[in-house]
């Protein structure tokens, strides 16, 4: 079944301690794409990638780093996370970027 | 960025006609008009995308007037199951590949 998925899907972490999402798709898709959703400001754009070892920053990249070294892999790294980064978290994916997208099934993460 | 504006809300009854709105008064020329739904902690998943006239697809149809500034969403027959909200993304092509989402517009479909 031709899917993106994330994991975890539910996480609860402290103030500084480094976390990483993970988001794989197994459509061969060239571009993928974090976003995060927040009541009252919809989704926005963290980081982006049109292919492998090509990412490029979002609309709010502060605080978020992201690699891309393999296709099908594009995990989210937070190196020291701070309460304003609880959120729901989307992981994308794209053929080339400009029709479909792909949307996981989302990541809760609560940063205390 | 190009900004998009859609109803808080609206309400129907199953089996009738569903058209959304879509204002989108700064589009660019470089910017695709697409449409996407969410369910509750769910991810939003596509449903149509164009660029101008008339697009239709197996589940709506997407009608954009010549100067772009608004598109609408038209969903025939609705059910129960198309209660959600919807969402009027640009797709921003050659800059990220961005999708601008707004605020949404949460379809109630009642018996």
């Amino acid at each position: 079944e031709a899917q993106v998925t994330q994991n975890p899907r539910y996480l609860i972490t402290v103030t500084g301690k480094k976390l990483t999402v993970t988001c794989s798709q197994n459509m061969n898709h060239e571009y993928m794409s974090w976003y995060r959703q927040d009541p009252g400001l919809g989704l926005r754009q963290i980081y982006y990638s049109m292919n492998v070892e090509a990412t490029d920053k979002g609309d709010v990249p502060e605080g978020y780093k992201v690699s891309r070294k393999e296709k099908r892999n594009f995990p989210l790294i937070l190196e020291s996370p701070s309460p304003n980064q609880t959120s729901l978290y989307f992981c994308a994916s794209s053929l080339t970027g400009d029709n479909e997208q792909f949307f996981g099934p989302g990541t809760r993460l609560t940063v205390l | 960025l190009a900004k998009t504006t859609q109803p808080i809300s609206m309400d129907s009854y199953e089996g009738q006609e569903v058209n959304i709105t879509c204002s989108h008064n700064n589009i660019a020329t470089n910017d695709y008009i697409t449409w996407y739904q969410q369910f509750p902690s769910q991810g939003p998943r596509f449903i149509i995308q164009g660029y101008k006239t008339k697009v239709t697809n197996e589940v709506a149809s997407l009608f954009i007037p010549a100067d772009r500034k608004s598109s609408t969403l038209s969903l025939p027959r609705v059910s129960l199951s198309d209660t959600a909200v919807y969402y009027c993304p640009l797709l921003l092509t050659g800059g990220g590949n961005k999708l601008t989402f707004g605020t949404g517009t949460q379809l109630k479909v009642e018996l």
